[in-house]
């Protein structure tokens, strides 16, 4: 398997402008989770969903946030509009429950930059 | 809610030295926690998951220990090596009905060859 495949890589952009973040899971996975990673506060939960259902959003930090997960290899966090303090290292991460180790499998994440 | 603190932030070892890296939290009602590497410029990567009642458990080099009525994880390294450099993070998980990992923020390891 591939692993969680996370797209673009880098994405740098302007304040105010749109930003789509792109996540496939490992196939089989029931669990996708988005979470965000800055140096000040480290790594937080924004979202997770089972069975491509929402099921605990607490996390994401504002309206301009929203994820959504149309089928079950495919999930997208969308800021709009995007704010420089936004910038950070999003990741994407599933999971499969049942598993003995219940571990979550992380992408390699996407590094924004909101200018 | 569940708060995550690693000592230290940063630590520097010669090679072949065995360490302890510290994590404690402060609701020890959780499921599991787990131990993580982080590479620089890339995801996580699993190492250890303690169920929450359990004590150790075991992967080669690597010994993580959770004690839980007092909040407290340690993950030893034996025989350190420079490929063992990343940073380490420890997550417990909140509860049986939630998935929710809740991060500390790493203890940055460097092994001097």
């Amino acid at each position: 398997d591939a692993g969680v495949i996370q797209s673009p890589r880098h994405e740098v952009t302007e304040m105010g402008q749109e930003v789509t973040l792109r996540c496939k899971p490992i196939s089989g996975h029931d669990y996708l989770f988005w979470y965000r990673q800055t140096m000040m506060r480290g790594l937080e939960l924004l979202i997770y969903f089972n069975n491509n259902v929402p099921i605990d959003d607490s996390g994401m930090p504002e309206d301009r946030f929203s994820a959504k997960m149309p089928n079950a290899s495919f999930s997208t966090l969308k800021i709009q509009p995007s704010e420089p303090r936004d910038s950070a290292v999003y990741f994407c991460a599933s999971n499969e429950r049942g598993l003995v180790r219940e571990t979550q499998y992380f992408g390699p994440g996407t590094r924004l930059l909101v200018l | 809610k569940q708060e995550v603190t690693q000592i230290p932030a940063a630590l520097s070892v010669p090679e072949g030295e065995n360490l302890v890296l510290n994590c404690s939290f402060t609701d020890s009602a959780i499921y599991n926690l787990q131990w993580f590497r982080q590479d620089p410029g890339k995801g996580l990567t699993s190492l250890l998951l303690i169920q929450s009642s359990q004590r150790e458990q075991t992967s080669g080099r690597l010994n993580a220990s959770l004690d839980k009525s007092s909040g407290r994880s340690t993950l030893y390294i034996a025989a350190s090596q420079p490929g063992d450099s990343a940073t380490y993070l420890c997550a417990p998980r909140s509860g049986a009905g939630s998935y929710q990992l809740t991060f500390g923020k790493g203890t940055k390891l460097s092994v001097i060859p």
